[in-house]
């Protein structure tokens, strides 16, 4: 597609669910990132996949955060057993191989009552 | 104490003024230097990027970094109520999966009036 594409826009949730946040990236970007921004914060480094190769988990805050990427395209961040420290805007971008040049897109904004 | 520090402002001013936004940094390996625009409920777009030290001008828009001080810059001139936004700087080091990952200021908040 034309930009990052990110679903659903805005989620609210109760606490102790899991959601599903998915991000398709501009076609022909290897490399995906998730980001989150907490009201107030600049962006906070997730997740990054690269092509084939393991991804970088180093940002992911607890072992309830997890995201996968399917076929070098979609990925999908989940956060299982929701709660209100989660609530945030979560951000994918992509980029050309692994530049560090990002594209965002506009983001998926979490309520977790 | 954060790897990158950026004032948060809210910073207002009126058109045609000349706007300066700063970050300092703490990490050394820090080698390319970004700076973002995000208007609400958008995400951040890349605005400048420099590798290393010196100054980049792009239209009304010039990013300096001074590497020796640890402190990066965007100067916006004559500038329009379209450039209120929050301007996010970020950064990262060379290599691996360094290169991709940045690590952003908290964000400087802009308006400007006419």
């Amino acid at each position: 597609g034309a930009g990052v594409s990110q679903s659903p826009s805005n989620k609210v949730t109760e606490k102790g669910k899991d959601v599903e946040l998915r991000c398709d990236p501009i076609s022909g970007h290897t490399a995906l990132y998730w980001y989150r921004q907490s009201l107030g914060q600049g962006l906070e480094f997730l997740i990054y996949f690269q092509g084939n190769s393991a991804p970088d988990k180093s940002g992911l805050p607890s072992d309830r955060f997890s995201a996968e990427r399917t076929g070098g395209s979609v990925s999908t961040l989940t956060i299982q057993r929701t709660q209100q420290e989660d609530s945030a805007v979560y951000l994918c971008a992509s980029s050309l191989n692994n530049g560090n040049v990002l594209t965002f897109g506009a983001g998926s904004r979490l309520t977790v009552l | 104490q954060k790897e990158v520090e950026q004032d948060p402002g809210p910073l207002s001013v009126p058109e045609g003024a000349i706007v300066s936004l700063n970050c300092t940094y703490s990490n050394s390996a820090f080698q390319y230097f970004m700076w973002y625009r995000q208007y609400s409920r958008k995400g951040p777009e890349l605005l400048m990027y420099t590798y290393s030290s010196g100054n980049k001008e792009d239209g009304r828009f010039t990013a300096q970094v001074d590497k020796s001080s640890k402190y990066i810059s965007l100067f916006i001139r004559d500038s329009q109520p379209s450039d209120s936004a929050t301007y996010l700087c970020a950064m990262s080091s060379t290599g691996g999966t360094s290169y991709g990952k940045l690590t952003f200021g908290q964000g400087t908040i802009l308006t400007v009036h006419p």
